[in-house]
């Protein structure tokens, strides 16, 4: 089956630090998303990527959907400590359509004051 | 608008039992897709239901099943329990599966198997 490789596994930055993880795969996602979860809830969405080489912000993150559609990467930019969870990629399948997706196993971000 | 409902938040069972798992979807989503979130495996797809019709299903056994009503509220039943299938189950709504309707998840229901 499809698989995604999340990296890193799990980062513990500075406050104001900027932070970069990705995923990459060996197939071809129509689609990309990227969750943050926090304890005790559920995956929320943080931003949806639809097209080979799509660059979407929103607020201080960045995310981008890589032109061979088989990676994609999320930067967070002078964080907080409200940052702190686990972030997840996921990918879609073909014909846009999100209701199966397959996520990475997530980059757990810890924020130090 | 109300975000996706799950019931219960927490449930513990013995090995054996059987569990039912509820969801209410954000009000206008069609499609009601189950994930079951475990340490070692992270999220994986169970199941997705669309206008009460099981329309995808990933690779876990018979014993997990679910089914979707005509108010697109949809419930998620595993029998005969195991250990492994103490996880966090997710459940999430998206209108129909456009590319701009993205997943909108739940909190989940904490399943505990002893």
């Amino acid at each position: 089956g499809q698989q995604l490789n999340q990296s890193p596994q799990s980062m513990f930055i500075q406050e104001g630090e900027d932070v970069s993880m990705n995923c990459t795969s060996s197939s071809i996602f129509n689609t990309w998303l990227w969750y943050k979860q926090e304890p005790g809830e559920g995956p929320v969405l943080l931003i949806a990527l639809y097209k080979a080489g799509e660059l979407t912000s929103n607020g201080r993150l960045t995310a981008q959907f890589g032109i061979t559609r088989k990676d994609s990467f999320l930067n967070i930019s002078a964080s907080i400590p409200s940052d702190v969870g686990i972030y997840f990629c996921a990918g879609g399948p073909s014909g846009g359509s999100n209701y199966k997706l397959t996520f990475g196993k997530g980059t757990l971000l810890t924020v130090n004051p | 608008k109300a975000g996706v409902t799950q019931t219960p938040r927490y449930l513990i069972k013995t090995r054996g039992q059987q569990v039912t798992l509820s969801c209410s979807p954000i009000s206008g989503h069609r499609s009601v897709s189950w994930y079951q979130q475990t340490p070692g495996q992270g999220l994986q797809f169970l199941f997705e239901y669309f206008s009460e019709t099981q329309r995808n299903k990933g690779n876990f056994p018979g014993r997990f099943s679910g089914r979707q009503f005509s108010n697109s509220r949809s419930e998620m039943n595993v029998s005969t329990l195991e250990l492994g299938d103490s996880a966090l189950y997710l459940c999430a709504s998206t209108l129909s599966g456009p590319r701009d309707s993205p997943l909108h998840f739940g909190n989940g229901t904490r399943l505990t198997v002893t």
